[in-house]
């Protein structure tokens, strides 16, 4: 009964490619988010989105993109991959204001 | 923008003894404030969250918090540190952004637990 799931859980591809990262959550929640954790552990918000605005961090290249068929599901996609993208990617989903349960991270590594 | 600040990158403490994680938030109005905590390769897991409610908040494995506006801190307690709550402890503040409120989380705080 996994409430927040994503796929895959390691992801090892080379610069250049385009790949995505699935994110699934059951809890009939209204927004998800995308967090990344660096290598010191450090995280930081890239987007949040429910079914009526995305909200994107300006930080954020616009190389990655979320992608919502529903509103169980944000995926993200990332076109052009880059040495520095290698990171452990978390999603995230909440009901309104109120607190954010995680998924269990994806761990990628551009080589 | 509302900012979190964890003094001390790394704790240790022995077993037995009292764990005390520090947070300090900026906010200019009246902030959400959590703490998590990341085992190992894991995701992260809530452990206490406050609200505007109650000013001392307890959370799941004997943790506590207490939210002290004059100093501006959201520092986590525990009377007894357990070799199993060695993990790395985030706080962070909620700030709202249209309909979504996003965390800002702290820099972490790996926490040590000493046979």
């Amino acid at each position: 009964d996994t409430a927040v799931s994503q796929t895959p859980k390691y992801l090892v591809t080379q610069m250049g490619n385009d790949k995505s990262i699935k994110c699934e959550q059951n809890l009939g929640h209204d927004t998800m988010y995308w967090y990344k954790q660096d290598s010191k552990k450090f995280l930081k918000i890239m987007f949040s989105y429910n079914n009526k605005e995305l909200i994107i961090n300006e930080t954020v290249p616009n190389r990655f993109s979320p992608k919502s068929p529903d509103k169980a599901h944000l995926n993200l996609h990332i076109n052009s991959l880059e040495l520095g993208d290698s990171a452990v990617y978390f999603c995230a989903s909440s009901q309104r204001v109120y607190e954010q349960y995680f998924g269990p991270g994806t761990r990628l590594t551009v080589t | 923008a509302q900012s979190v600040t964890q003094l001390g990158s790394h704790v240790s403490v022995s077993e037995g003894a009292l764990v005390l994680l520090r947070c300090n938030y900026s906010s200019s109005v009246p902030p959400y404030l959590f703490w998590y905590v990341q085992y190992p390769n894991q995701g992260l897991q809530l452990l206490l969250k406050y609200t505007s409610a109650a000013t001392l908040v307890k959370g799941i494995n004997g943790f506590e918090a207490e939210f002290k506006k004059s100093e501006t801190s959201f520092h986590l307690t525990k009377p007894s540190a357990h070799m199993s709550d060695a993990a790395e402890y985030f706080c962070a503040v909620s700030e709202s952004s249209g309909s979504a409120r996003q965390l800002t989380f702290g820099s972490g705080t790996q926490l040590t637990v000493l046979p």
